[in-house]
C-alpha cells in the first residue's frame, strides 16, 4: 500500500473550470511537497509546505497542508491547457529519527485540460 | 548548467543481463536518489545516498545495487534483469536545505 494516496487518479477537465486534487495518509509529515511531470521528463517541484495549516499560492496555485500534517490538496483556479500534466506529492515522514533524507511519493494525479 | 543527468535515455535488456545506470549532477548536493516510476504507482525509492560514502535502501531496493562513486555520481545496477524491472528509472538530488529535489530526464528500461 502507497503511505500517500493521491485523488482523483485521473481528471479531464474543460478550460477555465476549478478544480481540487486531495493527496491524503494516515501519517505525519513534517514537510510536504507537490510536483508536475510532463511526458518524458522527470518531475519538477512546485512548493514545499512545512507548517500545519500552511497554505501557499502559486498564480492559479493554491497548495494547502493540513492541520495535523497528514493530508495536502492543490486548488487550480480557471484551469489552462498548460496545467496538463502529472500532479504528484511527495512529503518527508515525521519521525524522530528521521534524518529528512527519505521521501514518499503519491500514486499522482493525471490532469487533462481540454481547451 | 546541466543540472542531473542521466545515460542512457533508453535501453532494452534480456532477462538475465546486467547493466549500470548512470547518474550525475552538477549542483554540489550531498543527497541523491534513484527511483522507479510504474504506471499507477508514483515514484518509489530504489535506494538512496545521503552523502558521499554511504547507501540506504529504500521501499524497493531488492535486485539492485548502487554506487556512490564521489560527491557528483551515484550508478544502479541491475546484476541479472527480470522483467518485472521495467520501468522509467529516475535519478534525483537534494539540496543541503531539507526539502527540494531536482530530477533527471529518467531512464526507459525494458526488459523481455
Amino acid at each position: 500500500t502507497q503511505l500517500l494516496e493521491q485523488s482523483p487518479q485521473f481528471l479531464s477537465i474543460q478550460e477555465g473550470e476549478n478544480l481540487t486534487v486531495y493527496c491524503n495518509s494516515s501519517s505525519v509529515f513534517s514537510s510536504l511537497q507537490w510536483y508536475r511531470q510532463e511526458p518524458g521528463e522527470g518531475p519538477v517541484l512546485l512548493v514545499t509546505v512545512v507548517t500545519g495549516g500552511e497554505v501557499k499560492k502559486l498564480k492559479r496555485l493554491t497548495f494547502q497542508f493540513g492541520d495535523a500534517r497528514k493530508d495536502s490538496s492543490l486548488h487550480i483556479t480557471a484551469a489552462q491547457t498548460g496545467d496538463t500534466g502529472l500532479y504528484l506529492c511527495a512529503g518527508q515522514l515525521y519521525l524522530l529519527m528521521n534524518t529528512g533524507n527519505q521521501f514518499y511519493f503519491g500514486t499522482g494525479t493525471s490532469l487533462t485540460v481540454i481547451p | 548548467n546541466a543540472g542531473v543527468t542521466q545515460t542512457p535515455k533508453f535501453q532494452v535488456l534480456k532477462t538475465g543481463q546486467s547493466m549500470t545506470l548512470q547518474c550525475a549532477q552538477d549542483m554540489n548536493h550531498n543527497s541523491m536518489y534513484w527511483y522507479r516510476q510504474d504506471p499507477g504507482m508514483g515514484l518509489r525509492l530504489i535506494y538512496y545516498s545521503a552523502s558521499e560514502g554511504t547507501t540506504d535502501k529504500g521501499e524497493v531496493p531488492n535486485g539492485y545495487n548502487v554506487s556512490r562513486l564521489n560527491k557528483r555520481e551515484f550508478s544502479l545496477r541491475l546484476e541479472s534483469a527480470a522483467p518485472s524491472q521495467t520501468s522509467v528509472y529516475f535519478c534525483a538530488s537534494k539540496r543541503n536545505t531539507p526539502y527540494e529535489q531536482y530530477f533527471g530526464p529518467g531512464t526507459r528500461l525494458t526488459v523481455t
